[in-house]
């Protein structure tokens, strides 16, 4: 299996731009998460989807994150307009049952906003 | 309070010593908990699971929980310079999964 897959692997942007990070899952898993990684936060959990639902979005930021999941094989985190403490490394994550807690983890989208 | 709590380094240990990780989480509902490596520009990978009190081993590495103190551990033993890594505790509430904010482990040939 070729893992969960992230695209872009590095994205700088200017301030105010709209950014799209794009997530493929591990075919059969019903799980998807988003994580944001920062030093000085760690890594924070924006929200997940069950079976392409939406459960918990309270991890997003504020109204300029939006996620969505329109099938099992794609999800997309949004930001819009971009901020300069939009600035981190995005994770994708996809588990098999959601509550197992192994997640695997997609490479990573490193986001600069200058 | 943050909700998982990690000493967050570094910790220094020679080649072939023991290196301790400590965690505490802060929600008595979490019922599972997990230790995640991460090297250092890539993601992380789960290592590790426990799920009840006790001790928990797999090779090199034991996992132990106490729900009572709300405390985690991973011990590495014999540790090696490829075990040099951020080790990232998480506790799992429902479908929640929280990371502490990591610990830095060197271990020094």
């Amino acid at each position: 299996d070729a893992g969960v897959i992230q695209s872009p692997r590095h994205e700088v942007t200017e301030m105010g731009q709209e950014v799209t990070l794009r997530c493929k899952p591990i075919s059969g898993h019903n799980s998807l998460f988003w994580y944001r990684q920062t030093m000085m936060r760690g890594l924070e959990l924006l929200i997940y989807f069950n079976n392409n639902v939406p459960i918990d979005d309270s991890g997003m930021p504020e109204d300029r994150f939006s996620a969505k999941m329109p099938n099992a094989s794609f999800s997309t985190l949004k930001i819009q307009p971009s901020e300069p403490r939009d600035s981190a490394v995005y994770f994708c994550a996809s588990s098999f049952l959601v509550g197992t807690g192994e997640l695997f983890f997609g490479e990573g989208s490193r986001l600069t906003v200058l | 309070q943050k909700e998982v709590e990690q000493n967050s380094g570094p910790l220094s240990v020679p080649e072939g010593a023991i290196a301790s990780l400590n965690c505490t989480y802060s929600d008595r509902g979490s019922q599972s908990f997990f230790w995640y490596r991460q090297y250092s520009g890539k993601s992380p990978e789960l290592i590790m699971s426990i799920y009840s009190n006790g001790d928990k081993e797999d090779g090199r590495f034991t996992a132990q929980l106490n729900k009572a103190s709300q405390y985690v551990s991973l011990l590495i033993r014999d540790s090696q310079p490829s075990d040099s890594a951020t080790y990232l505790c998480a506790a799992l509430l429902g479908n929640d999964m929280r990371f502490g904010a990591g610990t830095r482990l060197t271990v020094k040939p």
